[in-house]
């Protein structure tokens, strides 16, 4: 069992510039989470996908946030422009949903500074 | 390698009984440990853990650590069906790591 496998797990970047966060979840698993850690927040959910399909994206902060869920083995997190209050730990969870409370699985995360 | 394993994976017990879970970790330089529970989609916070032996305690939950054996306990009193959830460890490093742990699912039966 490889776990949640989420890459890059450092990425520093300017200002203005795209940044994509890659995210391969539990092979079986249909639920898909992207969450963001900070400090003054602590751990947000931004979006989440049930059978690759977006279900509540009500976390996602603006609209330079988008994720993706081509397939049920990759999904993607994209800022574009990126900014310095991006910076965190953005991590992605996967689940099997079976009609109750899911046990979410989480990846290692993925740091990302943006100077 | 960096881990943190929960136990038990599952529990199951009666309303108004005790429980107890636990979260042993082994992780290089060590700054704190976190509890979460997650009942639908988000967890959310319950303890930030950074000194051994000092209680700290919300309403019937209560939770330690102790970092000379490198684990924490949460206690929940007088469960009732409410407290049913995942209950998510998670250890932060100072190397600013963050690795969670595998959950133990909890289920009160009225």
């Amino acid at each position: 069992d490889a776990g949640v496998i989420q890459s890059p797990r450092h990425e520093v970047t300017e200002m203005g510039q795209e940044v994509t966060l890659r995210c391969k979840p539990i092979s079986g698993h249909n639920s898909l989470f992207w969450y963001r850690q900070t400090m003054m927040r602590g751990l947000e959910l931004l979006i989440y996908f049930n059978n690759n399909v977006p279900i509540d994206d009500s976390g996602m902060p603006e609209d330079r946030f988008s994720a993706k869920m081509p397939n049920a083995s990759f999904s993607t997190l994209k800022i574009q422009p990126s900014e310095p209050r991006d910076s965190a730990v953005y991590f992605c969870a996967s689940s099997f949903w079976s009609g109750s409370t899911d046990t979410q699985y989480f990846g290692p995360g993925t740091r990302l500074t943006v100077l | 390698e960096d881990k943190v394993v929960q136990s038990p994976l599952s529990l199951v017990v009666h309303e108004g009984d005790t429980v107890t879970l636990n979260c042993s970790y082994e992780v290089t330089n060590f700054r704190s440990l976190l509890w979460y529970k997650q009942e639908k989609k988000a967890p959310t916070f319950l303890f930030m853990l950074t000194s051994s032996g000092i209680e700290k305690k919300s309403g019937r939950l209560s939770s330690i650590l102790d970092k000379k054996e490198l684990f924490s306990i949460l206690n929940i009193t007088a469960t009732q069906t409410g407290d049913s959830a995942v209950y998510l460890c998670a250890v932060e490093s100072r190397d600013d790591k963050i690795i969670f742990g595998k959950g133990t699912r909890l289920h009160i039966l009225p």
